[in-house]
């Protein structure tokens, strides 16, 4: 079965500054999706960003980017020039062309400080 | 679109009485899934359809939890009795999976209180 791992609960930066959300799986599969999403105090999930396994490419979407280690199976967020309105929940997922399920990690809270 | 659409938002009952949360999926996707998310278990995912069919719910806690997918644009998660521990966020969430692959869309969630 697959699984997804965040190790970190909580998470700080400052204004401005860089961090990185780690995020680890499991799976025998060769074809698959994972994503990042974010839940804001709303509760909304909204999707932050998505990398297709057979891309070798990391994904980028503005100031969100990840690194994607197929072969480790780590999918690492990393938000750049960090606001306030970054401050969620974010959640790493799984999805395979297989089981067309998404299997999501624990989360981790992350504090943007001022 | 409106996206997915969730019913109710809140509810609250009482120990033993059963509850029904309504979900509407985006149009033209054709999977839906319910996922539970409490402190403790996070985001847990109860079962899933496509094309309307249940393809695994081993995530659903227990017999008292059912769901139903009668046509491709509703689906209901039924708890009858309730209990407190079911006090949870509910989510449906709609993809289309195939060729082109989409993310799962999510709806803003039923809060459920058992008291």
């Amino acid at each position: 079965a697959q699984t997804v791992t965040q190790s970190q609960p909580e998470m700080s930066v400052q204004e401005a500054e860089t961090v990185t959300l780690s995020c680890t799986y499991d799976t025998s599969e060769s074809d698959y999706y994972l994503f990042w999403y974010k839940q804001p105090p709303s509760r909304q999930m909204i999707l932050v960003i998505r990398q297709e396994a057979y891309k070798q490419q990391n994904a980028t979407e503005n100031r969100f980017s990840v690194n994607f280690q197929k072969a480790a199976k780590s999918f690492s967020l990393k938000i750049s020039d960090s606001q306030l309105g970054d401050a969620a929940m974010y959640f790493c997922a799984y999805s395979s062309s297989g089981t067309y399920k998404y299997i999501f990690g624990t989360g981790t809270r992350l504090k943007v400080l001022a | 679109d409106a996206g997915v659409i969730q019913s109710p938002r809140h509810e609250v009952t009482e120990m033993g009485q059963e509850v029904t949360l309504r979900c509407k999926p985006i149009s033209g996707h054709n999977s839906l899934f319910w996922y539970r998310q409490t402190m403790m278990r996070g985001l847990e995912l109860l079962i899933y359809f496509n094309n309307n069919v249940p393809i695994d719910d081993s995530g659903m806690p227990e017999d008292r939890f059912s769901a139903k997918m009668p046509n491709a644009s509703f689906s209901t998660l039924k708890i009858q009795p309730s209990e407190p521990r079911d006090s949870a966020v509910y989510f449906c969430a709609s993809s289309f999976a195939g060729g082109i692959w989409t993310e799962a869309f999510f709806g803003q969630g039923t809060r459920l209180t058992v008291v």
